[in-house]
């Protein structure tokens, strides 16, 4: 009954080719991010959207893009991934106006 | 701002002992917080959260204190288990009515049987 799903959960990827990770959730609500987070850090804001309102942290390299086409749907675009990109990617979800955060499992990308 | 660190801090408990772990956040606007714990390769499971208004918040072997004079927020886990062992992570809702939720530094729980 998993309620914020992210595919794949494993990602290789060369180096400089684009990659596209997916959230979905269950839930309705109406707040998505995408966290990444890196071996033994928390969890670095890159991005969040309020409905279709896009959110970016002032510190996201322009090399990271997201899109939500729905309520349902976020997706992370790299566009030409590096080495340092390698990490785990985390989505995330709430409800404005109510507490608490669903987070997904994540997807470890891996850069070759 | 953001603390992203690049060495957790550890913290090494006997089964059976209570554990404190320790966090300070950096936003004195923050109105919400949460305790997330974190096993190894999955995403962050959700322990327990306080509000602003709020000094002190129990759960099921848990208690979270907010001192927000200081700016701290600390997790105390009861009569520890090895099911525990994870790393231990605070965040606060930094952004008020945008819901940005950021992260403190994680701390590593062992449990030693």
């Amino acid at each position: 009954d998993a309620m914020v799903i992210q595919n794949p959960r494993y990602q290789v990827t060369q180096f400089g080719k684009p990659v596209t990770l997916s959230c979905s959730q269950t839930l309705n609500h109406n707040v998505m991010y995408w966290y990444q987070q890196k071996s033994s850090q928390a969890p670095k804001l890159l991005f969040h959207y309020y409905d279709k309102d896009f959110n970016n942290e002032a510190d996201t390299p322009d090399n990271f893009q997201s899109r939500r086409p729905n309520t349902s749907f976020c997706f992370l675009d790299i566009r030409s991934p590096g080495l340092g990109d390698a990490a785990m990617y985390l989505c995330a979800t709430t409800q404005r106006g109510a507490y608490g955060y669903t987070f997904g499992s994540g997807t470890r990308l891996t850069v070759v | 701002g953001e603390s992203v660190g690049l060495h957790l801090p550890t913290l090494s408990v006997q089964e059976g002992d209570n554990s404190i772990i320790n966090c300070a956040y950096s936003n004195s606007a923050s109105d919400y917080f949460i305790w997330y714990k974190q096993e190894s390769g999955k995403g962050p499971q959700f322990i327990i959260d306080i509000r602003s208004n709020m000094d002190k918040r129990q759960g099921q072997r848990v208690t979270v204190l907010l001192n927000k004079t200081v700016k701290h927020l600390s997790l105390q886990i009861a009569a520890t288990q090895p099911g525990d062992s994870a790393v231990y992570f605070c965040a606060e809702n930094s952004g008020g009515s945008n819901y940005k939720l950021t992260f403190g530094k994680g701390t590593l729980l062992t449990v030693n049987p």
